[in-house]
């Protein structure tokens, strides 16, 4: 069973600090990592993938993978009322044309 | 704006109708996907097609049949529906492969009464 781990939340960040969020995943041989926001009644957006280990940076969003430690992150800096939202982690499992979501972590940033 | 466009936006059917979601893309992509998605609880994948041909069914009822007429279009046919099926379905496109990120239309509410 290709598992993804999630904190559910919810968590709740004062406006302008670092938000963290973190995912586990089960399948060693897993290549390809997202991270989608999710607002409340809508449909899932990509904000990141992340391929390699090490860090990837697109504006305020910083995503972290450790494959030896099967961990993925998401870093949201100078957090914004709108970005509270809930994120899922997606992992791509080696071999299979699916992603498997976490639970989702619910994010709400407090001004 | 989302370039993966799903009507309706809201559908609400009784449990003797035949009712189908669409589904259309125009990103160029070959792999299409139903997911199923439940109020506080992740996308949960129904089928994916890869160019043109169904690949994956995750053993969704039949009451729920998917069609795939070109690379752009995605129908799901629904016949016989239960209460228990009321939730959101989310269309989304890739390239075929693992390494490529899904794109999510804005959804279908469905009701069944």
């Amino acid at each position: 069973q290709k598992e993804v781990e999630q904190n559910s939340g919810p968590l709740s960040v004062p406006e302008g600090a670092i938000a963290s969020l973190n995912c586990t995943y089960s399948d060693r041989g897993s290549q390809s990592f997202f991270w989608y926001r999710q607002y409340s009644g809508k449909s899932p957006e990509l904000i990141m993938s992340i391929y390699s280990n090490g860090d990837k940076e697109d504006g305020r969003f910083t995503a972290q993978l450790n494959k030896a430690s099967q961990y993925v992150s998401l870093l949201i800096r100078d957090s914004q009322p709108s970005d509270s939202a809930t994120y899922l982690c997606a992992v791509s499992f080696q071999g299979a044309q699916k992603l498997v979501f976490g639970q989702g972590t619910r994010l709400t940033i407090n001004p | 704006d989302t370039e993966v466009t799903q009507t309706p936006k809201h559908l609400v059917m009784g449990m003797t109708n035949k009712k189908s979601l669409k589904c259309e893309q125009h990103m160029g992509h070959r792999a299409m996907y139903w997911y199923k998605q439940k109020a506080k609880k992740p996308p949960e994948l129904m089928f994916v097609y890869s160019y043109e041909k169904l690949s994956i069914n995750e053993s969704v009822p039949s009451r729920f049949s998917p069609e795939c007429p070109n690379s752009s279009l995605l129908n799901l046919h629904l016949h016989a529906l239960q209460p228990e099926d009321s939730a959101l379905y989310l269309c989304a496109s890739s390239q075929p492969g693992a390494a490529s990120p899904l794109h999510f239309g804005n959804g279908t509410r469905l009701t069944v009464t």
